[in-house]
């Protein structure tokens, strides 16, 4: 079975700490997808990579990087965690065909 | 601009009833695919079709079913004899080339309350 793994379901940090947001997949696929969630706004692309040390930014990149040294590991990092980054985070990993296969999701809570 | 709009916020049903959640897309792609996704209180988006532009016919799975209207760009979902099993947000996607990559658009959503 297609697997796509987030390290966290459940994240509470406080305002300026480094946040790591880890996500893994096991289908050697070589797209992967960071989104945020937030009510009303449907999920927004942050960052994407095509391929190892790949990356691009997406809609919304503001306060946010990313590092992708494996294949399988694609991890989000907030430098400087602001409030305003509370949200539902979604990593997404792709086949060549569009289809996009996501992970559970990692609610992050910033105090 | 590709764009997607749910323009459906919240759908609240009794169980049985049918229910229909739209999508409007625009895109000036004439190469496109179209997609539903469920997110279930759990969280896990899960997927539930994908349509290709070039392809109209309306699909049927179960009691789910899929109208593709290029026309009037739309891609509605209707649930048949909805279940409580059924209450989950529901997004619509767009599947787009944008600054020379292919990434999904979403809608902002439709949160489905199917109650018994």
């Amino acid at each position: 079975d297609v697997k796509v793994t987030q390290s966290s379901r459940y994240l509470v940090k406080r305002t300026g700490e480094k946040v790591f947001l880890e996500c893994v997949q096991d289908m050697d696929h070589e797209n992967m997808f960071w989104y945020r969630q937030d009510p009303g706004l449907g999920l927004r692309l942050i960052y994407f990579s095509y391929d190892v040390k790949m990356k691009e930014k997406g809609d919304i990149p503001e306060g946010y990087s990313v590092s992708r040294e494996k294949k399988e590991r694609f991890s989000l990092i907030l430098e400087s965690a602001s409030t305003n980054q509370t949200s539902m985070y979604l990593c997404a990993s792709r086949r060549p065909s569009g289809r996009q296969f996501f992970g559970p999701g990692t609610r992050l809570t910033v105090l | 601009a590709q764009k997607v709009t749910q323009a459906q916020t919240e759908i609240s049903v009794v169980e049985k009833e049918d229910v229909t959640l739209d999508c409007v897309y625009e895109t000036r792609d004439t190469t496109y695919y179209l997609f539903w996704y469920k997110q279930p209180p759990s969280g896990e988006l899960v997927f539930l079709i994908r349509r290709n532009s070039f392809d109209e016919q309306n699909e049927i799975s179960g009691r789910y079913s899929w109208n593709f209207q290029k026309s009037t760009s739309s891609f509605n979902f209707t649930i048949t004899a909805s279940q409580v099993v059924d209450s989950a947000v529901y997004f619509c996607a767009l599947s787009a080339v944008i600054q020379g990559a292919q990434k999904l658009v979403f809608g902002q959503g439709t949160r489905l309350t199917i109650n018994p």
